[in-house]
């Protein structure tokens, strides 16, 4: 069963790190890629989204990069803190179609 | 408030027990979806609605159904549970302009789901 390439699986940083997580799609005519955020007992929650046209886009601490030739993009959390300790999950199209497929999710921890 | 609601939020069952998890939103949206979420599987789609009468299998559609007949409602309903369905269910909701275009999807709570 094809998935979305989602990486790192999990993840652990100190308070104040850098956070990287990359996404790979193959659907390029899709136009909408967005990385969603999951605290436990929670369903998840959209993040921060990009449209295609821009190569990144920041909210806050949240920086969503695109890549189309790499067919990639990636959520970068700067300054990280504990609070930012959740699952975090990709969703883009595979194969032909136009349905979001998501990413196994990667298990962030940030240390205090 | 806008919000996907989810019933029941939790629910223990045996083999072979029909079940119906109720899935409803408030925000006249077109796409919904359900997905099951299993640990280091991510979250896999069961089935999605494009709109009312208008349904479609996901990655994991086996074992389930769906039904839309109303915009706001998608039971999903599971006519002889297995212990392979023990797992996570979220509804998720979005709305849809035309078919290249989506947009964020809001999620239920999850339905958490134990078969015996």
């Amino acid at each position: 069963q094809q998935q979305v390439k989602q990486s790192p699986q999990s993840l652990i940083v100190q308070k104040g790190g850098i956070s990287i997580i990359n996404c790979a799609y193959e659907n390029t005519a899709f136009d909408y890629f967005p990385w969603y955020q999951q605290f436990p007992g929670k369903g998840p929650a959209l993040l921060i989204a990009i449209r295609p046209d821009v190569s990144e886009k920041k909210e806050g601490r949240f920086t969503i990069s695109f890549n189309k030739s790499a067919k990639q993009f990636s959520l970068h959390i700067m300054d990280s803190q504990p609070g930012d300790s959740a699952t975090y999950f990709c969703a883009a199209p595979i194969g032909g179609s136009y349905i979001p497929t998501f990413g196994r999710g990667t298990s962030l921890i940030v240390h205090p | 408030e806008a919000q996907v609601t989810q019933n029941p939020r939790y629910l223990i069952t045996v083999t072979g027990k029909k079940l119906t998890v109720t899935c409803s939103q408030n925000m006249n949206h077109e796409y919904m979806s359900w997905y099951r979420q299993d640990p280091g599987l991510g979250l896999r789609q069961i089935y999605y609605s494009m709109n009312v009468e208008v349904t479609d299998k996901g990655d994991v559609p086996e074992g389930y159904k769906v039904s839309r007949k109303e915009k706001r409602n998608f039971p999903l309903i599971l006519e002889s549970p297995s212990p392979n369905q023990t797992s996570l269910y979220f509804c998720a909701s979005s709305p849809r302009g035309s078919l290249r275009i989506y947009n964020e999807q809001f999620f239920g709570p999850g339905t958490r789901l134990t078969v015996l």
